[in-house]
């Protein structure tokens, strides 16, 4: 089956500029995750939706990124005012969950490779 | 708060030689799960393996096994008779039971393989 899609692959902005990146997740998983690795790091945790539950934003590095999700489907995370130091890859991951199960295997996303001119 | 440490930046062996990823965790939850991934050049990351905090048995499967050992809070990845094709970035990650289920991952460990 469908694996996690992310579009665009690559996205190139001029700082200042707002940028919107996308999530399909697998059908039927209901929790999805966004991270961010910066050239060379590990991934840090941005943010996470399970179901209808209110968003975990507690990875979020200001109020200039946000994400939505709509129902359990597909999830867009916005940047604001872009910074250079918003240069990185993002990484969309899903996972099915059992009762809000934290030790289901994330499937991550190719990810959207962003370069902040 | 939950930290994962992978001190080995970047490792090079020559084919056939074993490998052994180290992988130290932080956390004060009693209940948590361990997780390895791989990030070959290609970019997408790979599942490798989950254990959780209960389950102290060793794995092997195929060529890959881990160590994990509670009482050095390490979560060890080895690999036997290592091969070109696995070359790649591997990050050692920890999700907290009560810290919400996000993956806090390790820097990761470029590991090279020559020929």
């Amino acid at each position: 089956g469908a694996g996690v899609s992310q579009s665009p692959s690559n996205k190139v902005t001029e700082k200042g500029k707002d940028v919107e990146l996308r999530c399909d997740p697998i059908s039927g998983h209901t929790a999805l995750y966004w991270y961010r690795q910066r050239l060379g790091q590990g991934l840090e945790f941005l943010i996470y939706f399970q179901g209808n539950s209110a968003p975990d934003k507690s990875g979020l590095p200001s109020d200039r990124f946000s994400a939505e999700r709509t129902g359990e489907s597909v999830s867009t995370l916005t940047i604001q005012r872009t910074q250079q130091e918003d240069s990185a890859v993002y990484l969309c991951a899903s996972s099915g969950t059992s009762g809000g199960a934290p030790y289901n295997e994330q499937f991550f996303g190719p990810g959207t490779r962003l370069t902040v001119l | 708060a939950q930290k994962v440490t992978q001190a080995q930046t970047e490792i090079s062996v020559v084919e056939k030689e074993d490998v052994t990823l180290d992988c130290v965790y932080e956390t004060r939850d009693t209940t948590y799960y361990l997780f390895w991934y791989k990030q070959p050049p290609s970019g997408e990351l790979v599942f490798l393996i989950r254990r959780n905090s209960f389950d102290e048995q060793n794995e092997i499967s195929g060529r890959y096994s881990w160590n994990f050992q509670k009482s050095t809070s390490s979560f060890n990845f080895t690999i036997t008779a290592s091969q070109v094709v696995d070359s790649a970035v591997y990050f050692c990650a920890l999700i907290e039971n009560n810290a919400g289920n996000m993956l806090t991952f390790g820097g990761g460990t470029r590991l090279m393989v020559k020929p």
